[in-house]
């Protein structure tokens, strides 16, 4: 089964620094990767997803996560923080089973903390 | 406002209990997952269905059970409640074809919140 990591439970950054976010995954084949956003009492909501299409993904907001084979890393960036980014943010992975469907994984998430 | 609705959004209820959620995905969405989200055990799959049948099994207790309707609403039901059970309960939905995407994206409702007294 594959499985993903997030480093760091809570990371605090000032506003208008760079936010880096770290997931690592392991995986016996191509990954398909994503990351959400949980803003407090609300669902998940989804940031971006790798395709394979491209090594460089951006998703809304202002992030963009690259995939790096050579590392099995998908950190999600952003290069100023504003406040109201302070939410909760899961790195996940699918797995794909046989007769073609899905299961996602998610990470243990880490909650950011934008400093005004 | 993803269009996943979800219902209630609280419960309260007391152990030994029995309760159904309900899910309603996005129109056109076939598959229906549900997940649950506790302080100690993170965000977890529970069990996905897809045009009514059951796809995938994830840490489902055998307490929990669900199922999709022909209208392609879903029901989790938990039955012998513990003061563990306590959490959010996610619906997600995603269009997911015959063959399934891996790139799928899942749409999550607001969640449930169950307290077990």
């Amino acid at each position: 089964a594959q499985s993903v990591t997030q480093l760091g439970s809570h990371v605090s950054v000032s506003e208008g620094a760079l936010v880096l976010l770290r997931c690592n995954y392991s995986s016996s084949v191509p990954p398909y990767l994503f990351w959400y956003v949980q803003y407090p009492n609300q669902g998940l909501q989804l940031l971006l997803k790798y395709t394979s299409a491209a090594t460089l993904v951006k998703g809304i907001n202002g992030f963009e996560a690259e995939f790096k084979k050579s590392e099995t890393s998908f950190h999600l960036t952003k290069p100023s923080a504003h406040m109201s980014d302070a939410a909760e943010y899961f790195c996940a992975v699918t797995d794909l089973y046989s007769g073609g469907y899905q299961k996602v994984t998610f990470g243990t998430g880490t909650k950011l903390q934008v400093i005004p | 406002d993803s269009g996943v609705t979800q219902t209630p959004k609280h419960l309260i209820t007391a152990t030994g209990q029995r309760v159904t959620l309900r899910c309603s995905p996005r129109s056109g969405d076939l598959s229906v997952y549900w997940y649950q989200q506790s302080l100690d055990q993170g965000l977890q799959f529970l069990i996905q269905y897809y045009n009514g049948e059951e796809r995938a099994k994830g840490n489902i207790l055998e307490r929990f059970s669900a199922q999709q309707f022909p209208d392609l609403h879903s029901e989790l039901n938990l039955s012998s409640l513990e003061l563990g059970d306590s959490a959010l309960y996610f619906c997600a939905s995603s269009v997911e074809g015959v063959q399934g995407a891996p790139t799928d994206t899942q749409y999550f409702g607001p969640g449930t919140r169950l307290t077990v007294l």
